[in-house]
C-alpha cells in the first residue's frame, strides 16, 4: 500500500518569490517514480516534474526543482521566480504504474 | 504529441441509468489505460488499470461490476457506470502510457459526470 501526504492545504506566495511545497510518502515499492503534478482550474492534470527513486540527483525543470530525501521519504518542490500562471492546485504523486495522489496544495500568487 | 481525449467532457444522466466514458489516445498506442475519480476539492483516486485485450484490474474498494472497463484496442478504453445513482456523480479522468513507460501517464481532459 502506498500513502502520499500533502500537509499544506493552501501556500501563497509573491510573485517572482520562490515557494517549497511539501510532500512524504509511504511506498513497500522498491522501484517507484515520484510526481509533482499541475491542476489549474480547467481540471486538466499537467505534469510539473518526474523523480526516478533510484537516482540520488534531483530533478529539476526550469524554474521546478525538488529536494529528494529517500531515506526521509520525503519529495518537496520548488518553484523559484513565482509567476502569475503558477497558480493552481499541486499533487504529489508515487508509483510505478497506477498512481497514489496526496491531497494537493492549494498554490496562491500575489501580484 | 502523447495526446489523450475523453468524450463527453460532461454528462447528465438520471439515477438508474448507465452511462460510458470513452478515452482515446490521439497519436500514440496506449498499451495501459488508468480510471481515475476526483470528488469535488479533492485528491485523484485510482480506480482500475487497463491493460489492452486484457480484464481490468480494479482497486480495492471500486465495484468492478458497476464500473465496467474496457479496452478493446490501443487508442481506446470505456468506463461504463452502470445503475447510476448521485454518489457516482464525480470527475472521471483517465489517463494513458506507451509500452515500456507505464510510469509516464498522459492524463485526458476529464469527464463530469453529474446523475439526477
Amino acid at each position: 500500500a502506498q500513502t502520499v501526504t500533502q500537509s499544506q492545504p493552501e501556500m501563497s506566495v509573491q510573485e517572482a518569490e520562490t515557494v517549497t511545497l511539501s510532500c512524504t510518502y509511504d511506498t513497500s515499492e522498491s522501484d517507484y517514480y515520484l510526481f509533482w503534478y499541475k491542476q489549474p482550474p480547467s481540471r486538466q492534470m499537467i505534469l510539473v516534474i518526474r523523480q526516478e527513486a533510484y537516482k540520488q540527483q534531483n530533478a529539476t525543470e526550469n524554474r521546478f526543482s525538488v529536494n529528494f530525501q529517500k531515506a526521509a521519504k520525503s519529495f518537496s518542490l520548488k518553484i523559484s521566480d513565482s509567476q502569475l500562471g503558477d497558480a493552481a492546485m499541486y499533487f504529489c504523486a508515487s508509483g510505478a504504474d497506477g498512481l497514489t495522489f496526496g491531497k494537493g496544495t492549494h498554490l496562491i500568487i500575489q501580484p | 504529441g502523447a495526446v489523450v481525449s475523453q468524450h463527453p467532457s460532461w454528462v447528465i444522466c438520471k439515477s438508474g441509468t448507465s452511462v460510458k466514458i470513452e478515452c482515446r489516445s490521439l497519436d500514440f498506442q496506449a498499451t495501459t489505460m488508468f480510471w481515475y475519480r476526483q470528488f469535488p476539492k479533492q485528491s485523484l483516486m485510482l480506480m482500475a488499470t487497463s491493460n489492452e485485450g486484457s480484464k481490468a484490474t480494479y482497486e480495492q474498494g471500486v465495484e468492478k461490476d458497476k464500473f465496467l472497463i474496457n479496452h478493446a484496442s490501443l487508442t481506446l478504453s470505456t468506463l461504463t457506470v452502470t445503475s447510476a445513482h448521485p454518489e457516482d456523480s464525480s470527475f472521471y479522468i483517465c489517463s494513458a502510457s506507451r509500452a515500456l513507460e507505464v510510469y509516464e501517464q498522459y492524463f485526458g481532459p476529464g469527464t463530469r459526470l453529474t446523475v439526477t
